[in-house]
C-alpha cells in the first residue's frame, strides 16, 4: 500500500471546524482513501472513505485534491468527544494477495480539542 | 448486543499460563481480524479470516493461535507468552475484505499484561 503522511498533532477549540490533512503523493489510481479514528481506551472507529470525489457523512467530510495526492478530513464542529488519534489509510480497490483485508496504520494525528 | 464485542476486557497472565481471547460480531460480516497494538507503535495486523478460512497470517509467533469456528466468532488462544506480548489486542470485522472500499468495525480490545 502507498504511504501517507500526517502531522503528529493538531489542536482545536470546541465548536470550531477542524481540517486534518493527509499527504499521499504516491497514491495509485485505484487506491481508496480511508480515515479511521481511535478514541482513548477504545478500538479504532471507521470515519469515512472516498476515491475521487468529495464525500460527506454524518461524522465528517472528506475533501480530496484534484490530483489525489492529498486529502483533508473535515470535522465541521469539533466537540470534546472528537479528541482522538486520526488515521489516514490507503487501500487498493482490489485488496488481494498480502493486502487482503489489511489496514496499514501509521502513527496518525493526535487531535486535542479545547473547551 | 450490537457491533463487535470482546472478552475479557483486561487480562493478566503469567508466562506459563494458557488463556483465550474471544471476539463476537453481530453485523453479519464475512471476515474477522486480530490486530495487536503495542505501546507507542501502530496497530499491526495479525490474522485475517474470511468465511471462517484463515487467509492471512502476518508472521505471528506460534504462541498465538487463532480459531474461527463460524463467521460470528473469533478466538485467540495464548500460551507461553513473553512480557513483550503485553499489548492491546483488537478484533475487527468487515463485509468484503477483498475490496478497497471495505470498512472495518473494531471491538473495544483486550488489554493483556504478561507477567
Amino acid at each position: 500500500d502507498a504511504k501517507t503522511t500526517q502531522p503528529n498533532s493538531m489542536e482545536s477549540n470546541e465548536e470550531e471546524p477542524v481540517h486534518l490533512p493527509c499527504n499521499h503523493s504516491t497514491i495509485s489510481g485505484t487506491d481508496y482513501i480511508h480515515w479511521y479514528r481511535q478514541l482513548p481506551s477504545q478500538g479504532p472507529e471507521y470515519v469515512i472513505h472516498g476515491l475521487t470525489s468529495n464525500v460527506n457523512n454524518r461524522m465528517a467530510s472528506l475533501a480530496i485534491a484534484e490530483d489525489r495526492k492529498s486529502s483533508t478530513l473535515i470535522l465541521h464542529r469539533a466537540t470534546l468527544r472528537d479528541a482522538a488519534v486520526y488515521y489516514c489509510i490507503l487501500r487498493d480497490w482490489n485488496a488481494g494477495g498480502t493486502s487482503y483485508g489489511k489496514l496499514t496504520f501509521g502513527q496518525g494525528t493526535i487531535l486535542t480539542v479545547h473547551p | 448486543e450490537t457491533g463487535v464485542t470482546q472478552t475479557p476486557r483486561h487480562l493478566v497472565m503469567g508466562m506459563t499460563n494458557k488463556k483465550s481471547l474471544k471476539c463476537e460480531q453481530h453485523l453479519g460480516h464475512n471476515a474477522m481480524y486480530w490486530y495487536k497494538q503495542s505501546a507507542k507503535k501502530p496497530l499491526e495486523l495479525m490474522f485475517v479470516y474470511s468465511l471462517e478460512e484463515r487467509v492471512e497470517n502476518n508472521s505471528v509467533p506460534s504462541r498465538f493461535s487463532p480459531e474461527c469456528p463460524n463467521s460470528s466468532h473469533l478466538f485467540l488462544h495464548l500460551h507461553t507468552l513473553q512480557p513483550e506480548d503485553s499489548a492491546l489486542y483488537l478484533c475487527a470485522s468487515s463485509l468484503s475484505p477483498g475490496q478497497g472500499a471495505d470498512e472495518q468495525y473494531f471491538g473495544p480490545g483486550t488489554r493483556l499484561t504478561v507477567t
